[in-house]
């Protein structure tokens, strides 16, 4: 139940077109919902997150689509740039009296030229 | 600010030596996070401090791993004694307080242990 599943493991993409990662979670306990960016020998940064009350939320080229009621929630990153290709995490937390991030497994994005 | 800070950024030792990364916080924040990287299993917590005092430490692999925090600007992770499969990349992060919702990241510690 403290698992978080992100698909799919590496993802390819040509330049502009449209990355999209898939999440999805067990515990109905986690109520926020962060996507980290990594890139090689950096650590992870918080890249967008959502809370359940709100379907989607949009920061620029990244937007985050939640389904409550599937327990999924995905990033999309539109007009993919070679920029953009870096290992993305998905995460939940609990902000009751736990207060784990769980880290889905990654996605390693390429965008090529 | 420097952001949080990890020492050292790359550590090689043989099987059976002790092991110590250390991490500072970015000044202010209360809380505290160890997680270890690896391509088998991700992103794994190992323990978080808040206000210095561990919280939850069931990340903790074994007996051989501890973790401390002596004031609220450094945090020491040991391994005692390191193994081949402790071979890893270790973060810590920083929040300023535990509920806050961004962590912060150093730049990780990559160990081998041959």
């Amino acid at each position: 139940q403290q698992q978080v599943k992100q698909s799919p493991q590496s993802l390819i993409v040509q330049k502009g077109g449209i990355s999209i990662i898939n999440c999805a979670y067990e515990n109905t306990a986690f109520d926020y919902f962060p996507w980290y960016q990594q890139f090689p020998g950096k650590g992870p940064a918080l890249l967008i997150a959502i809370r359940p009350d709100v379907s989607e939320k949009k920061e620029g080229r990244f937007t985050i689509s939640f389904n409550k009621s599937a327990k999924q929630f995905s990033l999309h990153i539109m007009d993919s740039q070679p920029g953009d290709s870096a290992t993305y995490f998905c995460a939940a937390r609990r902000m009751d009296s736990s207060y784990k991030l769980i880290f889905g497994s990654g996605t390693r994005l390429l965008v090529r030229p | 600010d420097a952001g949080v800070i990890q020492s050292p950024r790359h550590e090689v030792t043989e099987m059976g030596q002790e092991v110590t990364l250390r991490c500072k916080p970015i000044s202010g924040h209360n809380s505290l996070f160890w997680y270890r990287q690896t391509m088998m299993r991700g992103l794994e917590l190992l323990i978080y401090f808040n206000n210095n005092v561990p919280i939850d430490d069931s990340g903790m692999p074994e007996d051989r791993f501890s973790a401390k925090m002596p004031n609220a600007s450094f945090s020491t992770l040991k391994i005692q004694p390191s193994e081949p499969r402790d071979s890893a990349v270790y973060f810590c992060a920083s929040t300023p307080e535990m509920e806050n919702t961004e962590a912060f990241f150093g730049q990780g510690t990559r160990l081998t242990v041959v």
